[in-house]
């Protein structure tokens, strides 16, 4: 596609419910990347992917959160037995390369509430 | 661990004023480095993108310069207007990972 799409845009959901977010990266862009930014704050590096490497998880806070890619398409961020500290924004980027040498494009992001 | 520092945290200025809004980095083995924009919730748009090789980058009003020796850079934006109103964020590549400062909140007054 022309750009980076995430989906659902908004999701309400109930504490201790499981969620699954969806972020389609543009085509060919090997590299993704997920970030959360909770209301007023900066963005918080979650996880990354590169093409068929092992994933870089340092970011994810902690057993309940989980990603997965197939190649180099789709990635899923999977949040289990949400929590009200899970609310936030879920915002995916892509890049052509690992090293980012012409920039990353992010999506609108996926605005979770958990209530 | 790479650190981004972007200072002020907010500025309010009136419309008309040149201003600099200014990023920090700990680590200058950096690949790029990249500026953002974000309106009140929005996504993020990429503003201007310097290669590490690269002193600066300008776009329109926009004017984006790096020295790597000292872990700065710094986004210059002219003639402001109450459009370039939103959160600027640096964004910091490193060996296959970025990093984001927390932003700067601009405020241009009519």
């Amino acid at each position: 596609g022309a750009g980076v799409s995430q989906s659902p845009s908004n999701k309400v959901t109930e504490k201790g419910k499981d969620v699954e977010l969806r972020c389609d990266p543009i085509s060919g862009h090997t590299a993704l990347y997920w970030y959360r930014q909770r209301l007023g704050q900066g963005l918080e590096f979650l996880i990354y992917f590169q093409g068929n490497s092992a994933p870089d998880k340092s970011g994810l806070p902690s057993d309940r959160f989980s990603a997965e890619r197939t190649g180099e398409s789709v990635s899923t961020l999977t949040i289990q037995r949400t929590q009200q500290e899970d609310s936030a924004v879920y915002l995916c980027a892509s890049s052509l390369n690992w090293s980012g040498d012409y920039g990353y494009t992010f999506g609108s992001g996926t605005r979770l509430t958990v209530v | 661990k790479q650190e981004v520092t972007q200072i002020p945290a907010a500025l309010s200025v009136p419309e008309g004023e040149n201003l600099v809004l200014n990023c920090s980095f700990t680590d200058s083995a950096i690949y790029n480095l990249q500026w953002f924009r974000q309106d009140p919730g929005k996504g993020l748009t990429s503003l201007l993108l310097i290669q590490s090789s690269q002193r600066e980058q300008t776009s329109g009003r926009l004017n984006a310069s790096l020295d790597k020796s000292s872990g700065r850079s710094t986004l210059y934006i002219a003639a402001s207007q109450p459009g370039d109103s939103a959160t600027y964020l640096c964004a910091v590549s490193n060996w296959n990972d970025m990093r984001f400062g927390a932003g700067t909140r601009l405020t241009v007054k009519p």
